[in-house]
């Protein structure tokens, strides 16, 4: 059974790019979470989604921006980076059943290095 | 707002010794909390989590945690450590319901030495 995937796994952008993320989440979750963790942090909310609808949201400005897809995998988008950018961005997914929700899995993460 | 402090930045023990990983968290209903662990460049592990029901949870890898509502605190416990239990560990808190947000503390860097 896969676990959480996420692609790339690293890669490194000039400050003003633009870049994409993306993630599978594990069979059978529909919910995905977004995360930075800058270096010697811990992990960072960014938003939420689920149903293809952004559903929470972190304090992170609208430079940070998502989509969840039919098959719940998703991608997160950020424009105009800046150095303070650079980070690992995790991705965890998980499943609601009856209203609770049942724990994350997480992804190994991309590490994003703005120069 | 919830949140999560874990007051140890860095913890070393000994090979065998036993060990106590310290979490306080604020929320103001019943939390959902968790352990996770991290080792370098990696993503996180789930440990053990508590939504309710019995306040000792056992883990993987031996570990166990205890949820004391009256001190607000999920401390992590593991009875003997072993030299692959190096990594960083987090202790996080969820709302209750669906659109569940976790909040993560700064993580306790846990060194072990022979």
């Amino acid at each position: 059974d896969a676990g959480v995937t996420q692609s790339p796994t690293h890669l490194i952008k000039t400050r003003g790019q633009q870049v994409t993320l993306r993630c599978s989440p594990k069979s059978g979750h529909d919910t995905v979470s977004w995360y930075q963790q800058a270096l010697g942090q811990g992990p960072q909310f960014i938003f939420q989604y689920y149903e293809e609808e952004e559903r929470q949201r972190g304090n992170f400005p609208d430079r940070f921006s998502g989509h969840q897809f039919p098959n719940y995998s998703s991608e997160l988008n950020v424009n105009a980076l800046l150095l303070g950018d650079s980070a690992l961005y995790l991705c965890a997914s998980s499943f609601v059943q009856g209203g609770t929700n049942y724990g994350y899995t997480f992804g190994s993460g991309t590490r994003l290095t703005v120069v | 707002a919830q949140s999560v402090t874990q007051p140890d930045i860095h913890i070393t023990v000994s090979e065998g010794a036993s060990l106590e990983l310290r979490c306080n968290y604020s929320y103001g209903a019943t939390p959902y909390l968790f352990w996770y662990v991290q080792s370098p460049g990696q993503g996180l592990q789930l440990l053990l989590k508590y939504f309710s029901g019995d306040t000792l949870v056992q883990g993987i890898k031996g570990f166990e945690a205890e949820f004391k509502r009256s001190q607000s605190s999920f401390n992590l416990r593991k009875p003997s450590v072993h030299w692959s239990d190096a990594a960083e560990y987090f202790c996080a808190v969820g709302n209750s319901g669906g659109y569940q947000k976790v909040t993560f503390g700064t993580g306790t860097k846990l060194q072990v030495i022979p």
